[in-house]
């Protein structure tokens, strides 16, 4: 199994262009995450699908940022206007309906926005 | 809500020297727990879990846990570490069961830096 997948890996735009990261899961996992790691405030959960559909999106730090999943196998986390403190770096993970199983972690895309 | 508090930001150890990393949580409900390590520009991999039975956990290599639900304390221990140990490693904590687990809060991190 390829694991979660991340892209880009690296993304650099300026302030105010639209930025789009995708997560491929891994197969057959129903729930999906996307967290974003700063220095300052850590790992944190920004939203969770299950099934496609948006479950908690609690963490959605503002309007600019949104979220889909248009099928069991895509997501995307879009930032518009992007902001420089939108600069961290974003994780996708999945994991199986199995209340046992462990959440799997992507590469992550390091954003930077100058 | 749960939160989690690892208590040494940093610890520097010598090559083959035993290490302890620290990891406190607050939890009104059961919970899960597990340890993550991250390798440099990598994602997040499980060291291991605690989903319940006994209270130590061995995990991936040579690393194992403790639970202590009094202390509501995980505990992070390798009798003997690498070089390759040098990491940062998170501690996390879900709701035990329903559909919230998976929903992981982390604890801050703790940089583990191994010297020869």
């Amino acid at each position: 199994d390829a694991g979660v997948i991340q892209s880009p890996r690296h993304e650099v735009t300026e302030m105010g262009q639209e930025v789009t990261l995708r997560c491929k899961p891994i197969s057959g996992h129903d729930y999906l995450f996307w967290y974003r790691q700063t220095m300052m405030r850590g790992l944190e959960l920004l939203i969770y699908f299950n099934n496609n559909v948006p479950i908690d999106d609690s963490g959605m730090p503002e309007d600019r940022f949104s979220a889909k999943m248009p099928n069991a196998s895509f997501s995307t986390l879009k930032i518009q206007p992007s902001e420089p403190r939108d600069s961290a770096v974003y994780f996708c993970a999945s994991r199986p309906r199995d209340t046992y199983t462990e959440a799997f972690f992507g590469q992550g895309t390091r954003l930077t926005v100058v | 809500a749960q939160s989690v508090t690892q208590l040494d930001s940093q610890v520097p150890v010598f090559e083959e020297a035993p290490v302890e990393l620290r990891c406190n949580y607050s939890s009104s409900v059961s919970v899960y727990l597990f340890w993550y390590v991250q390798y440099p520009n990598q994602g997040l991999q499980l060291l291991l879990k605690y989903l319940s039975g006994s209270t130590l956990v061995k995990g991936i290599n040579g690393f194992e846990a403790e639970f202590n639900k009094s202390q509501t304390s995980f505990h992070l221990r390798k009798p003997s570490v690498h070089i390759s140990d040098t990491a940062e490693y998170f501690c996390a904590v879900t709701r035990a069961g329903g559909t919230s687990y998976g929903k992981l809060t982390f604890g801050q991190g703790t940089i583990l830096t191994v010297h020869p």
